[in-house]
Order: structure tokens, then C-alpha cells, then sequence
């Protein structure tokens, strides 16, 4: 069975700051590895997906990179912004169309 | 964003009434989800449907039952509530293709006293 960790559980940066998220998993057989946004008292927010056969992906100020061997992804927000603080997701996913299986999440502040 | 609508939004009810929960869609997507989430586990899958008709259990699932009789329509049905299903109830879509994330719908607050 596929587990989810992500570390810290909560991290607060002042802003202009880079920082990085990690997120590890078990099971190497993955599909993809989905990185998640989720504001208070709101959805999910797709920020990126980094397919198996990958190694990064980037999206303006964020970067995630994923390295199945050691079981670990990491999204990398660079110059972060108050406008940043939200929980941040990652997500497996076993083969195409299947679930997906979460972290807790890591809830980032970022200070004025 | 994605075209995801859950309803109700908001719910409370008591112990031992059934529970039916919607979610819609206009995306025309293959794949729906349903997910609960709780301090301490995250997002869980309850059930999902990969098609008309088509429905298969995820790792909650006792305790609910879900239908799906058009491809925009998902129902997840708690058929007779008790307060561990207390929850946030998050529906997901997606096409089911290689480099396509699932897309999440702003969930629904169910509150069972």
C-alpha cells in the first residue's frame, strides 16, 4: 500500500524568502506525482505534475522535481509571497484515471 | 477552473438519516472521485467511477454507496449517517490520461450530530 509523507507539517518563512517542501512515498511504481495548493475552506488547486519517466517540472516561480529511486519529490518556491500561504499537497497516483494517494500537507505562512 | 459544482455545500444532520451528496460537472470527464478529509489522514478516497455505470470502491468506502447514471453526475450516498463520517467531502474529476491532473471541486462540509 502506497503511503504519503510530507515534512515539515507547517513552515513559516519571511517573505522573499526560497524555500523547499518535501514530500516522499513508498511505493516506487508510481504513475505520476501531483502537487496540490488548498486554501482555507476551498478545494485543491493543480500546481504541477511531474509524469514517471520526468525528473522536474517548473511553473513560474515554483519547481518540482521528482526522483522515483529514492521515493522523494520536492516543490521549490522561489521569492515566496505572502499571497503563498496556503497547505501545499502532494499526491501519487498509481497507473492513469486511478486515486490518488495524499500527504497531510505541509501549511506554509509566509510573513510580511 | 474546472467546471465542478457540489452540493450542498454545507450540511448538517443526526444520526441514522441518509445522506446523498451531488456533484456536477460540465467538462465531460471520464473520471470522478469522491474523497473525505479529516485532521490526522488527509484526503482518502471513498469511491470513484470511471465511467456510466461504472463504479469501484477506494479505501473508505464502508459505509457509502455512490451512483453514477449520467457522465456529469457522481452521487455518493451515506445511507444511514453516523458521526465518523463527519467530514469534508471533496469531489475530483478527470480524464484519466497521462499528464493530466485531477481537478477538485470546493467541497462539502458534513456536520453529523
Amino acid at each position: 500500500k502506497q503511503e504519503v509523507t510530507q515534512i515539515p507539517a507547517a513552515l513559516s518563512v519571511p517573505e522573499g524568502e526560497n524555500l523547499v517542501l518535501n514530500c516522499s512515498f513508498t511505493d516506487s511504481a508510481i504513475y505520476n506525482l501531483q502537487w496540490f495548493r488548498q486554501d482555507p475552506g476551498k478545494g485543491l488547486t493543480s500546481l504541477l505534475l511531474i509524469q514517471s519517466s520526468q525528473r522536474e517540472q517548473t511553473s513560474g516561480r515554483l519547481n518540482a522535481s521528482l526522483d522515483k529511486s529514492s521515493g522523494r519529490s520536492t516543490l521549490y518556491i522561489a521569492a515566496s509571497q505572502p499571497g503563498d500561504s496556503a497547505t501545499y499537497l502532494c499526491a501519487a497516483e498509481e497507473t492513469s484515471g486511478s486515486r490518488l494517494t495524499f500527504g497531510e500537507g505541509t501549511q506554509l505562512t509566509v510573513n510580511p | 477552473d474546472a467546471g465542478i459544482t457540489q452540493s450542498p455545500r454545507h450540511k448538517v444532520t443526526e444520526t441514522g438519516t441518509p445522506v446523498t451528496l451531488r456533484c456536477h460537472q460540465t467538462e465531460n470527464h471520464r473520471y470522478m472521485y469522491w474523497y473525505r478529509q479529516d485532521p490526522g489522514h488527509g484526503l482518502r478516497l471513498i469511491h470513484y467511477s470511471y465511467g456510466v455505470k461504472d463504479t469501484d470502491k477506494g479505501e473508505v468506502s464502508d459505509g457509502y454507496s455512490v451512483s453514477r447514471s449520467k457522465t456529469e453526475d457522481f452521487l455518493l450516498t451515506l445511507e444511514s449517517a453516523t458521526s465518523s463520517q463527519t467530514s469534508v467531502y471533496f469531489c475530483a474529476i478527470s480524464e484519466g490520461q497521462l499528464n493530466q491532473p485531477q481537478h477538485f471541486g470546493d467541497g462539502t462540509r458534513l456536520s453529523i450530530l
